[in-house]
């Protein structure tokens, strides 16, 4: 199985609007962290955002937000106000595991989601 | 400060030679991990490093492929007896520890093409 879906290959969204990019989990572990990249067609990687299994909150970062429903293992990125430069494609990824043990540092990474964002 | 750094930029070899990735990462951090990327594709672990030990190398497809890091700075990716297959985009990333909620901050990869 799949630990990282993401189902939508790719999303069309107007500038200005906000957008949902959606993102599920498989894990049997308790303690676990969720992470969204960023990847313009330029190749860099760019950290977004991170929510930690037992954080009670809904991460945010400015435009980005997390929509994290523990129970449904769903991690939906939110991006309000969409801008042109938004555009690229978007990978969810989780790291699993207790910390010490072999694999705490691996992330696992979803086939991401193309955004484009129209003027 | 710097970021992480990969070297060659750009690598294209024919098929059974072997080949060296070099990644250098941002000054303090302790862990180092090895991503591949093929066209289109996800990211695919191969290995990560606390310091100069590998605690998790299960993502590394066969034995022609193996890394090593010293110093706990430099980290080298070697790939032995190129195939075709072994064409992708090799990124490296390096964070403070492993782990935890520690952002993995990503190099510009290495673009390989095995002819």
């Amino acid at each position: 199985a799949q630990k990282i879906t993401q189902t939508q290959p790719g999303m069309f969204v107007q500038e200005k609007e906000a957008v949902t990019l959606d993102c599920t989990y498989d894990t049997s572990d308790q303690s676990y962290g969720l992470f969204w990249y960023k990847q313009p067609s330029s190749g860099e990687m760019i950290f977004l955002i991170y929510q930690g299994s037992y954080d009670e909150q809904n991460a945010t970062e400015g435009r980005y937000s997390l929509n994290f429903q523990k129970a449904r293992k769903s991690a939906n990125l939110v991006i309000s106000a969409s801008q042109l430069g938004d555009s690229a494609m978007y990978f969810c990824a989780m790291r699993e595991g207790r910390a010490g043990g072999t694999s705490y540092g691996k992330l696992t990474f979803g086939q991401g989601t193309i955004l484009t964002v129209h003027p | 400060g710097a970021g992480v750094s990969q070297s060659p930029s750009n690598k294209v070899t024919e098929k059974g030679k072997d080949v060296e990735l070099r990644c250098d990462p941002i000054s303090g951090h302790t862990a180092l991990y090895w991503y591949r990327q093929s066209l289109g594709q996800g990211l695919e672990f191969l290995i990560y490093f606390q310091g100069n030990s590998a605690p998790d190398k299960s993502g590394l497809p066969s034995d022609r492929f193996s890394a090593e890091r010293t110093g706990g700075s430099v980290s080298t990716l070697t790939i032995q007896r190129t195939q075709q297959e072994d064409s992708a985009v090799y990124l490296c990333a390096s964070s403070t520890l492993a782990g935890g909620d520690n952002e993995q901050f990503f190099g510009p990869g290495t673009r390989l093409t095995v002819l």
